[in-house]
C-alpha cells in the first residue's frame, strides 16, 4: 500500500519566493497533519485537518503560511513570500479515525532551504 | 502551555544491552501518549501508545511505563540492536483523535 507521499522531496529557493509543498495522504485516513521540523524547535505542529476542515491552525507561524485541503486525497502547504528562517524539514501525515489514537502515518519530509 | 520534554538528548548502548529513554510532560489533562522513532533522512514512525488510564505496557522487545504522579513517560528497549539507532519522541494528546504535540526527541546511538 502507498504510504503519504509529498513532493518535492527537496527544494531550494530564495528569499521573498512562493513555496508549495504538496501531500496525498493514505486513501482512507480522514485526517491530516502538517509540522515542520528543526534543529532548534523540534517537531512542531502547524495545521491539521478532519474530513478537510481544518480544525486547528494555532502553530502556522504567520500569514506568510497557509494550507488548504480542497479534497481528501490532497493538501498543500504555501509560504509566501519564503524567508529564511523557513529553511527546515516539513512533514505531511495522516490518521485514521478508527486506527490507534496517535498513531500518525508520516511522509518522507519536505526539505526546504531558503537562500 | 503544554509541553512534552526529555531529560537526556543523547544516549549511547552497548548492542544486547537494555536502553530507557525517558520523557517529563507538562498537561496532567493528556489522555494518550506515543513513542515515536525517526530514522535518519525519514518520517517518525509509531511505536507504540498508553493510555493515561494504564501504568504499563508492552509490545515487542519495548515496553511504555507511565508515572502519571510525577508526569513521567519511558520507553525501555530490550536487547537493543543496531537497528534501533534513531531519534525518539515522546507525544501526547488530550484525547483520542485529536492533535499530537512533540517532545523535543532523545538520539539513541548503539554501539555494535
Amino acid at each position: 500500500d502507498a504510504g503519504v507521499i509529498q513532493s518535492p522531496r527537496h527544494e531550494v529557493t530564495e528569499m521573498g519566493q512562493e513555496v508549495t509543498l504538496r501531500c496525498k495522504p493514505i486513501s482512507g485516513h480522514n485526517s491530516l497533519f502538517w509540522y515542520r521540523q528543526t534543529m532548534m524547535r523540534g517537531l512542531e505542529l502547524l495545521i491539521y485537518f478532519n474530513n478537510n476542515v481544518p480544525i486547528d491552525d494555532s502553530g502556522m507561524p504567520e500569514d506568510r503560511f497557509s494550507a488548504k485541503m480542497p479534497n481528501a486525497s490532497f493538501s498543500t502547504l504555501k509560504i509566501q513570500p519564503s524567508e529564511p528562517r523557513d529553511s527546515a524539514v516539513y512533514f505531511c501525515a495522516s490518521s485514521s479515525g478508527t486506527g490507534v489514537p496517535g498513531e500518525l502515518f508520516f511522509g518522507e519530509g519536505s526539505r526546504l532551504t531558503v537562500l | 502551555g503544554e509541553s512534552v520534554g526529555l531529560h537526556l538528548p543523547t544516549l549511547s548502548v552497548q548492542e544486547g544491552d537494555n536502553s530507557i529513554i525517558n520523557c517529563a510532560y507538562s498537561n496532567s489533562a493528556s489522555d494518550y501518549f506515543i513513542w515515536y522513532k525517526q530514522e535518519s533522512g525519514k518520517g517518525p514512525q509509531f511505536i507504540i501508545d498508553i493510555r493515561s488510564n494504564m501504568d504499563k505496557r508492552q509490545g515487542q522487545r519495548v515496553t511504555v511505563l507511565l508515572n502519571k504522579t510525577v508526569k513521567h513517560l519511558s520507553l525501555q528497549i530490550a536487547a537493543t540492536q543496531p537497528g534501533d539507532s534513531a531519534v525518539y519522541f515522546c507525544a501526547e494528546m488530550k484525547t483520542s483523535y485529536d492533535k499530537v504535540i512533540f517532545g523535543p526527541g532523545t538520539s539513541l546511538s548503539v554501539i555494535p
